[in-house]
């Protein structure tokens, strides 16, 4: 149990495109799900907060107008790097939780590996 | 000074032998603390997951947490090649109602056959 899907695992694209992300439980219904970034060799990097129905929260120094995330459904959030350029380019992965309170575990989908050319 | 420390190896053992990661932490009001393993440019895998302080082994894997020394452990009895990986530490506090994590930089593990 507990599985989280990424599609695309990877994308390249050019420099100005805008670039979608899925993120999706797949046995469970998350109330929260967390986008990370995460560069070679490095810890992994939270980037926003998204609860289902509601705007995300985004991380100090996270630009909300580049990365538009929307939790649309308990099964799905999507990140959208806008206007993409080569300093976007990472390793972008997500994870969801089930419901709050006392659980306070996190799964993580495969990640998406982002290039900008 | 960083909330979760850990140191981030790289760490050699050969195979068979006991894997010993640890985290350090400052923030007292963390009380769930995970252990998530990262193969190479995948997503990490939740390996542990303990409740405040204690004890919790699962199979080949034992955590350990000591809330009065702030301090986390993971053991690997008769580690496998397979287990080469990143290894990393994370937690969250009560007062944090939407259970955002904080991680430690990640212990990389090499198992030599």
């Amino acid at each position: 149990g507990a599985v989280v899907s990424q599609h695309p695992s990877r994308v390249i694209c050019k420099s100005g495109t805008s670039v979608k992300i899925e993120c999706r439980s797949l046995d469970f219904q998350a109330t929260t799900m967390f986008w990370y970034r995460q560069f070679p060799k490095k810890s992994l990097m939270l980037m926003a907060t998204s609860n289902e129905g509601s705007k995300a929260t985004y991380e100090q120094g996270v630009e909300k107008d580049k990365f538009l995330i929307n939790h649309a459904s308990l099964t799905l959030s999507t990140l959208t790097v806008t206007s993409a350029h080569p300093e976007d380019s990472s390793f972008y992965i997500c994870s969801a939780r089930e419901g709050r309170g006392q659980y306070h575990e996190q799964f993580f989908g495969p990640g998406t590996r982002l290039t900008v050319l | 000074q960083k909330e979760v420390e850990q140191d981030p190896g790289p760490l050699s053992v050969p195979e068979g032998a006991i894997v010993s990661l640890n985290c350090t932490y400052s923030n007292s009001a963390f009380q769930y603390f995970m252990w998530y393993r990262q193969y190479s440019r995948k997503g990490p895998e939740l390996l542990m997951y303990t409740y405040s302080s204690g004890n919790k082994e699962d199979g080949r894997f034992t955590a350990q947490v000591d809330k009065s020394s702030k301090y986390i452990s993971l053991f690997i009895r008769d580690s496998q090649p397979s287990d080469s990986a990143t290894y990393l530490c994370a937690m969250s506090g009560s007062t944090d109602s939407w259970g955002k994590l904080q991680f430690g930089a990640g212990t990389q593990v090499v198992v030599t056959p």
